[in-house]
């Protein structure tokens, strides 16, 4: 079993829906969890960073975190074209210093 | 504030040489973490650094090193270079390399023949 999982994609949505990236990790201890967004052929830029339950939101972004099922995902509002790319997951905990472990990413196409 | 910043972009080399990558951290962060990312593989830690030290390091054999200086700028080299290490090198520069964001450069990729 992989450390972080991701759904398997790719993932195909229209423009302006709502495009749901998942991802569930297997160590209890993780402590903090960040979304990053990687273009091809660029390196990954960060989305959203989530330490605590529930939900966090940053413009047409919602990160959702349940510590209790080992979950977090990612909601896209009103997808545009621009939002085509590579979502990766990552997770860390402090006794872990400088790793954090990614998931193999989910790549999602919004089709105008 | 600058961002992270990786030099060279693109490298090109030969099996058996050695190369050495160099990455300068956003202004204030001191821990570096360096990453490889393959298409087969994905997102690879190789290790980091705080304060001039090696606090973790990843699975990778010893042909990979690194190193700090006290200006937090930090270099990885690979020696005895083969051909599945061919990559795209990430480093990514954080405040105290805890749980903290990890912000990372724009990569050097490294193709090896």
């Amino acid at each position: 079993q992989k450390e972080v999982e991701q759904n398997s994609g790719p993932l195909s949505v229209p423009e302006g829906a709502i495009a749901s990236l998942n991802c569930t990790y297997s160590d209890r201890g993780s402590q903090s969890f960040f979304w990053y967004r990687q273009y091809s052929g660029k390196s990954p830029e960060l989305i959203m960073s989530i330490y605590s339950n529930g939900d966090k939101e940053d413009g047409r972004f919602t990160a959702q975190l349940n510590k209790a099922s080992q979950y977090v995902s990612l909601l896209i509002r009103d997808s545009q074209p621009s939002d085509s790319a590579t979502y990766l997951c990552a997770v860390n905990r402090n006794t872990n210093a400088g790793k954090s472990t990614f998931g193999d990413g989910t790549t999602l196409t919004v089709k105008p | 504030k600058a961002g992270v910043t990786q030099t060279p972009r693109y490298l090109i080399k030969t099996r058996g040489q050695q190369v050495t990558l160099s990455c300068s951290p956003i202004s204030g962060h001191r821990s570096v973490s360096w990453y490889q990312q393959t298409p087969g593989q994905g997102l690879q830690f190789l290790f980091e650094y705080f304060s001039e030290t090696q606090r973790n390091k990843g699975n990778f054999p010893g042909r990979f090193s690194g190193r700090q200086f006290s200006n937090s700028r930090s270099e990885m080299n690979v020696s005895t270079l083969e051909l599945g290490d061919s990559a795209l090198y990430l480093c990514a520069s954080s405040l105290s390399g805890l749980t903290d964001t990890q912000y990372f450069g724009p990569g050097t990729r490294l193709t090896v023949l």
